[in-house]
């Protein structure tokens, strides 16, 4: 499903637990990316990673961990730091070729804290 | 860092009308800005984008300017339809070592019958 893959599709989780999204794509993508998303706030970048065993602090980190073992794969981790973690997660890749930039999206994950 | 403001933040057209959706961006070294569609339910999608080497591309209905000068661009949807109707996103990055996006808020987009 457009080679990007995110799983679950809703998730819920109880205060002080950790919980981790996952995000896999087969598009040979270098760069993969998480952002979050609140009604009127737009996509909020968290955490992103352009090559394996590296990543870089987005603008809103905080709470949340990623690593990046294996190109094609880069789990997010909300954990009980997140205080505000109820938002919709997405994922997305991209490859830098010919100077274009263009991300692929996952389809989401709902987090519901509960 | 980037910053991109988004208006406006709701539109609503008639069917066959024109709509248009602005975004100013503060880094200078920004060069490339990109347009995504996002369904209800659904993941963004890209539908236009544009580079700092040219001032206007079109695709069919959807055309995007940019101006560097004043550091704005924007969409514009002619003979609009209500499969247009969905929330819009611009966004804007630097070429280089990071290729990071930094989104506007987004505008939602309703075409009335």
């Amino acid at each position: 499903d457009g080679g990007i893959t995110q799983s679950p599709k809703y998730l819920f989780r109880k205060e002080g637990q950790n919980v981790t999204l996952s995000c896999e794509q087969n598009l040979n993508h270098d760069a993969m990316y998480w952002y979050r998303q609140d009604p009127g706030q737009g996509l909020r970048l968290i955490y992103y990673s352009q090559i394996v065993n590296d990543f870089q602090k987005g603008d809103i980190a905080e709470g949340y961990s990623v690593s990046r073992e294996k190109k094609e794969s880069f789990p997010l981790t909300v954990t009980s730091a997140q205080k505000n973690p109820t938002a919709f997660y997405l994922c997305a890749s991209s490859m830098k070729k010919n100077g274009n930039y263009g991300y692929t999206f996952g389809s989401g994950t709902r987090l519901t804290v509960v | 860092g980037e910053n991109v403001e988004q208006h406006p933040s709701t539109l609503s057209v008639q069917e066959g009308d024109s709509a248009v959706i602005k975004c100013t961006y503060s880094d200078s070294a920004s060069n490339y800005f990109p347009w995504y569609k996002q369904e209800l339910g659904k993941r963004p999608q890209l539908i236009i984008d544009i580079r700092s080497n040219v001032g206007e591309k079109k695709d069919q209905r959807i055309a995007v300017t940019l101006n560097k000068t004043a550091k704005h661009f924007s969409l514009h949807i002619t003979e609009t339809q209500p499969e247009d109707s969905a929330v819009y996103f611009c966004a804007a990055s630097q070429s280089g070592t990071a290729s990071k996006l930094t989104f506007g808020t987004g505008t939602r987009l309703q075409v009335t019958l």
